[in-house]
C-alpha cells in the first residue's frame, strides 16, 4: 500500500538519550519534511528535504539532525534529547515540494522525554 | 513575523453549515491549503487556493481574498464524522508551509 510510514509510534525515553525516528515513503516523492506538533501550536517544520541528498533547516531545526541518503528514507535524530522535544512527530512528503503540492503525512510518532 | 490565525473551537449541528475563517500574514504568499486532522491521527489535504474565489469540491468550499489576507472553509450538511480539526497553511515566499494551530470543530445531534 503506497503511503508513508512511520516507526516508532510511540517511545518513552529518558532525557540524554539519543534517539532515531524513522520515516519512508514509496511514492517516490522528491520532498520530504519533519514536523512536530504541540497542543495549541500548529505544525512546526524541524528539517526539509527538496530532494534526496540535500537537506534544510526549518522553523525549530535546534537539538534535531537529518539525512536523505536516498529518495525513501528520512530519519529524525535527536542527538541528546530534552523534556521539552516531548511532541508528536510527523513526517510528511510531496511530489516536487512548491507551487499546489499537498503533502501527505504518516501517522506520527508521540515521544515523550522524561 | 508570520502569523496564521484562526478560532480555536467552533461547535455546530449535524446537518447544519458552518464556515471557519482563516486570517494569515506572511513574508510572501504562494497558496494557502486546508487539511482536516481527526483526533490521534495525521492530518489530511482538503482544498488549495492560490487565486482569489471559491473552490467547490462536494459539501466542502474553500475561499481566499489574497488583498485581505483572509480565506475560508465551509463545511454543508455537516456529519458527525465532520468532528475534526481544521488545520490552515500559507505557503511562503521560501515555499514553506506555515500553519495555523487548527480550528476544533464539535458536531452536535
Amino acid at each position: 500500500i503506497a503511503g508513508i510510514t512511520q516507526a516508532p509510534t510511540s517511545q518513552i525515553l529518558a532525557a540524554g538519550r539519543r534517539m532515531t525516528l524513522r520515516c519512508t515513503q514509496d511514492m517516490r516523492h522528491n520532498a520530504m519534511y519533519w514536523y512536530r506538533q504541540d497542543l495549541g501550536l500548529g505544525l512546526r517544520l524541524i528539517h526539509y528535504s527538496n530532494t534526496a541528498g540535500t537537506t534544510g533547516k526549518g522553523e525549530v531545526p535546534d537539538g534535531y539532525s537529518v539525512s536523505r541518503a536516498n529518495t525513501d528514507d528520512f530519519p529524525l535524530t535527536l542527538a541528546s534529547a530534552v523534556p521539552s522535544q516531548t511532541s508528536v512527530y510527523f513526517c510528511a512528503s510531496s511530489p516536487r515540494g512548491g507551487g499546489g503540492d499537498e503533502q501527505f503525512f504518516g501517522p506520527g510518532t508521540r515521544l515523550t522525554v522524561l | 513575523g508570520q502569523n496564521i490565525d484562526q478560532p480555536t473551537e467552533m461547535t455546530a449541528t449535524e446537518g447544519a453549515i458552518v464556515q471557519i475563517n482563516c486570517t494569515y500574514q506572511t513574508s510572501g504568499f504562494n497558496g494557502l491549503f486546508w487539511y482536516q486532522q481527526h483526533a490521534g491521527e495525521a492530518p489530511t489535504f482538503l482544498s488549495y487556493n492560490v487565486l482569489d474565489g471559491l473552490e467547490e469540491k462536494g459539501r466542502f468550499s474553500s475561499f481566499l481574498s489574497r488583498s485581505k489576507g483572509y480565506s475560508y472553509l465551509l463545511l454543508k450538511e455537516l456529519q458527525m464524522k465532520d468532528s475534526a480539526s481544521y488545520l490552515c497553511a500559507v505557503r511562503d515566499s521560501n515555499y514553506q508551509l506555515i500553519w495555523g494551530a487548527g480550528t476544533k470543530l464539535i458536531i452536535k445531534p
